[in-house]
């Protein structure tokens, strides 16, 4: 099965600057990939997805770079701010097949921004 | 808001004994996801069903199961609870389009915890 990991596992970065999370996956069925940001007692919110015919992707602040090559995806946010703090995961998933979807999440990166 | 809702928002409750837990899905979605996240732990995926069916499993416990009932609200039967079964349990739906990779919308979680 699909194996997602995420790193690194807790990052620290003042305000205004950028911040990187990496994450690499096994399968290259997988051609979908969500970034969700989890904010303190909250479920997680997807803010940014990828597809593998896309190499990047950006939304304002965030940005999300796709090597299918190296099986390898990453977040980029850049000039941060004190709300972007929160715990971001990365997920894998392939394509769906008959009403069936298995998204696989990475471990998950805690980041601070220091204000 | 994602429009997922999810009931009760925390429980307590001791070890052997059997809760359930409710989850809502968003206005039209026919697919429900339920997830643990323990301490320091990414998401796992438990179960997903589909319009009342169950399409697929992962690291779901015996002790545990399911059910997606015909207004397509879900329930999590967790029994026999341990100490280790602490944590908390989000569920997510989507849309469910068939042969599309899909957002998965998280509702709140519920906190469980074993005495």
């Amino acid at each position: 099965g699909e194996n997602v990991e995420q790193h690194p596992s807790t990052l620290s970065v003042q305000e205004g600057d950028s911040a990187v999370i990496k994450c690499t996956y096994s399968d290259s069925a997988s051609n979908y990939f969500p970034w969700y940001k989890q904010e303190l007692g909250k479920g997680p919110q997807l803010i940014i997805d990828i597809r593998s015919n896309v190499g990047e992707k950006k939304d304002q602040r965030i940005a999300v770079t796709l090597n299918k090559t190296a099986k390898h995806f990453s977040l980029h946010i850049t000039e941060t701010q004190p709300e972007d703090s929160a715990v971001y995961f990365c997920a894998a998933s392939p394509s769906s097949f008959g009403g069936y979807q298995k998204v696989t999440f990475g471990t998950g990166t805690k980041l601070q921004v220091i204000p | 808001d994602s429009g997922v809702t999810q009931t009760p928002k925390h429980l307590i409750t001791a070890t052997g004994q059997r809760v359930t837990l409710r989850c809502s899905p968003r206005s039209g979605d026919l697919s429900v996801y339920w997830y643990q996240q323990s301490l320091d732990q990414g998401l796992q995926f438990l179960i997903q069903y589909y319009n009342g069916e169950e399409r697929a499993k992962g690291n779901i416990l015996e002790r545990f199961s399911a059910q997606q009932f015909p207004d397509l609200h879900s329930e999590l039967n967790l029994s026999s609870l341990e100490l280790g079964d602490s944590a908390l349990y989000f569920c997510a739906s989507s849309p469910r389009l068939a042969g599309t990779q899909e957002t998965q919308y998280f509702g709140p979680g519920t906190r469980l915890l074993v005495l």
